[in-house]
């Protein structure tokens, strides 16, 4: 039974540009979450996905968006990338908003 | 506003000591609470879910409480070894359905 799977593991942006990651959930699991994690510090969260919508986001601007597809695999987006954007994106999924969390193995970004 | 900590931010004991991490929040309006291990660099690896009506719940040599009258959680761990070092999170998932996370503690196991 895979687990939570994230692409790609690392990579490197300069500012202004776009980046693209990819998730896709634990086997049976139908809801997404995206979290922000800065070294040394807990993850924040970005926003969650159920039913190819998104049902709550967190305090985050809109150059961060996202999408879900039918298979319930989703994408994050960040446009116009920041230095502050450097950090350790963890996608997270469940089956049903209460139910355990699993969290894949996430995406290193860094932006110069 | 719902607020997690946990204390002591690090830990550091020899190794066959057990010991336990403290988990508080503010409102026990709280669907559940999880616990995670974080290992440098890597994911968040799930340890325990305790649900709202629950009190406690064990996996191998770890075992959570949770006491949401007085908005704290435990967890022990029996038989430290080296290999449980890593940062371990709390979190609870509140009244408006939004997870909410503690600092962690970093524990170190000495040999």
């Amino acid at each position: 039974d895979a687990g939570v799977t994230q692409s790609p593991t690392h990579l490197i942006k300069t500012r202004g540009q776009q980046v693209t990651l990819r998730c896709s959930p634990k086997s049976g699991h139908d809801t997404v979450s995206w979290y922000q994690q800065a070294l040394g510090q807990g993850p924040q969260f970005i926003f969650q996905y159920y039913e190819e919508e998104e049902r709550q986001r967190g305090n985050f601007p809109d150059r961060f968006s996202g999408h879900q597809f039918p298979n319930y695999s989703s994408e994050l987006n960040v446009n116009a990338l920041l230095l502050g954007d450097s950090a350790l994106y963890l996608c997270a999924s469940n089956l049903a908003v209460a139910g355990e969390l699993f969290f894949g193995e996430g995406s290193r970004l860094t932006v110069l | 506003k719902q607020e997690v900590t946990q204390i002591p931010a690090a830990l550091s004991v020899p190794e066959g000591e057990n010991l336990v991490l403290n988990c508080s929040f503010t409102d026990s309006a709280i669907y559940n609470l999880q616990w995670f291990r974080q290992d440098p660099g890597k994911g968040l690896t799930s340890l325990l879910l305790i649900q709202s009506s629950q009190r406690e719940q064990t996996s191998g040599r770890l075992n959570a409480s949770l006491d949401k009258s007085s908005g704290r959680s435990t967890l022990y761990i029996a038989a430290s070894q080296p290999g449980d070092s890593a940062t371990y999170l709390c979190a609870v998932l509140d009244s408006n359905y939004q997870l909410i996370w503690g600092a962690g503690t970093k524990l170190i196991i000495k040999p």
